[in-house]
């Protein structure tokens, strides 16, 4: 069973647009909830993460919305860039991490 | 050695036959974790160990096994590795309650 679903499998956007990755879960006991970036042939690398106490987070082109009723976050990457392709993985964490299927992402110049 | 080094690479191995994957980090992180990643299905916890001496089954444990000798170093062996195991194996690790810190990945393929 997968306790983190995310979507959607695969994106393709404009340079300048704005790519929006969905997740969602439903174990209310995970207190944190990272997301990866990942190139190919590359371990994954943290990108940004949220507590769930707090409804948005940026750091710098990337933005989580988080909805705690809701059970769902997203990950927002603003004016995308070629150099943004990749993979993303969204994550929570309870008593070890548990991974989301992971979203493609391609900016096409 | 600068973070977490996994080793080796990528392997090609034929059924049946015995391999561990080697995984070392310099950074004294407490926890460490094995993963494997596979088209579709993300990634999935195999083995952790939340300090040395200690292990724990993940959610695909089977057909693995780990120790945890020491602080650095977390090998993981397929003691007769199998198709189903082909796939890429990350190593990870974090102090309790920090950041998780992934290797640069092996990428096994069993015949």
């Amino acid at each position: 069973q997968q306790q983190v679903k995310q979507s959607p499998q695969s994106l393709i956007v404009q340079k300048g647009g704005i790519p929006i990755i969905n997740c969602a879960y439903e174990n209310t006991a995970f207190d944190y909830f990272p997301w990866y970036q990942q190139f190919p042939g590359k371990g994954p690398a943290l990108l940004i993460a949220i507590r769930p106490d707090v409804s948005e987070k940026k750091e710098g082109r990337f933005t989580i919305s988080f909805n705690k009723s809701a059970k769902q976050f997203s990950l927002h990457i603003m004016d995308s860039q070629p150099g943004d392709s990749a993979t993303y993985f969204c994550a929570a964490r309870g008593n070890q991490f548990y991974f989301g299927t992971g979203t493609s992402l391609t900016v096409i110049p | 050695i600068a973070g977490i080094t996994q080793a080796p690479t990528s392997q090609i191995l034929a059924a049946g036959r015995r391999m561990t994957l080697r995984c070392t980090q310099d950074m004294r992180h407490n926890a460490m974790y094995w993963y494997r990643q596979d088209l579709g299905l993300g990634l999935r916890l195999i083995h952790y160990s939340n300090t040395a001496g200690t292990t724990g089954k993940g959610e695909v444990p089977d057909g693995y096994s780990v120790s945890r000798a020491n602080t650095d170093d977390f090998p993981l062996t397929l003691a007769s590795a199998v198709p189903s195991q082909t796939s890429v194996y990350f190593c990870a690790s974090r102090h309790t309650g920090g950041e998780q810190f992934f290797g640069p990945g092996t990428r096994l393929t069993v015949l």
